[in-house]
């Protein structure tokens, strides 16, 4: 079936440190999505990407939708204590399910 | 007010047992969702439902059934729990169809079998 890697698995950072998480998927995806799970929550939505090379800011959060609709990125800028968490991509093939990423988890080192 | 929720939130039990799980959403949204998230973090979908009707069914032993009453409501039961599934199972729901729109996620029911 389809699949979408994420990757790092896990991310320590220091505060303050920038982080980037990678989804990668091998074929073509209609919308890639992302989410954020605090620990002991659920994930709840950040993002939706549609078009090919789409490039989208929420403050120091910055997400990209790769060129072939294949992969995609989250970039955090000058991360923050609040920013712990599990994010994870979840791409859609057509309109079929949602298929969720492997999740990166972050922690921040204060 | 709360979009999605989900009852119990807690829910331990010992193997060969059957149990449900109730989930409500208030938010109007014809498609509701039961994932489960097991304990190395994986989110994987196991059905969906539009406006009462199953859309997916995941590889999912039969010995889960989901039954939605209306479209507001979907319940997911389990039975001759097993080892394997302790877990935690979320609900969601979303306006659009799977892989449309973005999905509300309930708190989540955290499964334990013993």
């Amino acid at each position: 079936g389809q699949q979408v890697m994420q990757i790092p698995q896990y991310q320590h950072v220091q505060e303050g440190e920038d982080f980037t998480t990678y989804c990668n998927s091998s074929t073509t995806l209609s919308n890639i999505q992302w989410y954020k799970q605090r620990p002991g929550g659920h994930p709840v939505f950040l993002i939706q990407l549609v078009k090919s090379g789409e490039v989208k800011k929420q403050k120091r959060l910055t997400f990209q939708f790769g060129e072939a609709k294949k992969n995609s990125s989250l970039h955090i800028t000058a991360t923050q204590t609040t920013d712990v968490g599990t994010y994870f991509c979840a791409g859609a093939f057509g309109n079929e399910k949602l298929t969720f990423g492997t999740g990166t988890r972050l922690t921040i080192i204060p | 007010d709360t979009a999605v929720s989900q009852t119990p939130k807690y829910l331990v039990t010992q193997m060969g047992n059957d149990k449900s799980i109730k989930c409500e959403q208030n938010l109007g949204h014809d498609t509701m969702y039961w994932y489960k998230q097991d304990s190395k973090k994986f989110l994987k979908i196991m059905f969906s439902y539009n406006n009462k009707e199953l859309i997916i069914n995941e590889t999912v032993p039969n010995r889960f059934s989901p039954k939605s009453p209306d479209k507001a409501h979907l319940n997911l039961h389990i039975n001759s729990l097993e080892l394997g599934d302790s877990a935690v199972y979320f609900c969601a729901s979303s306006r659009l169809g799977q892989g449309s729109g973005e999905q509300y996620f309930g708190p989540g029911t955290r499964l334990t079998v013993t």
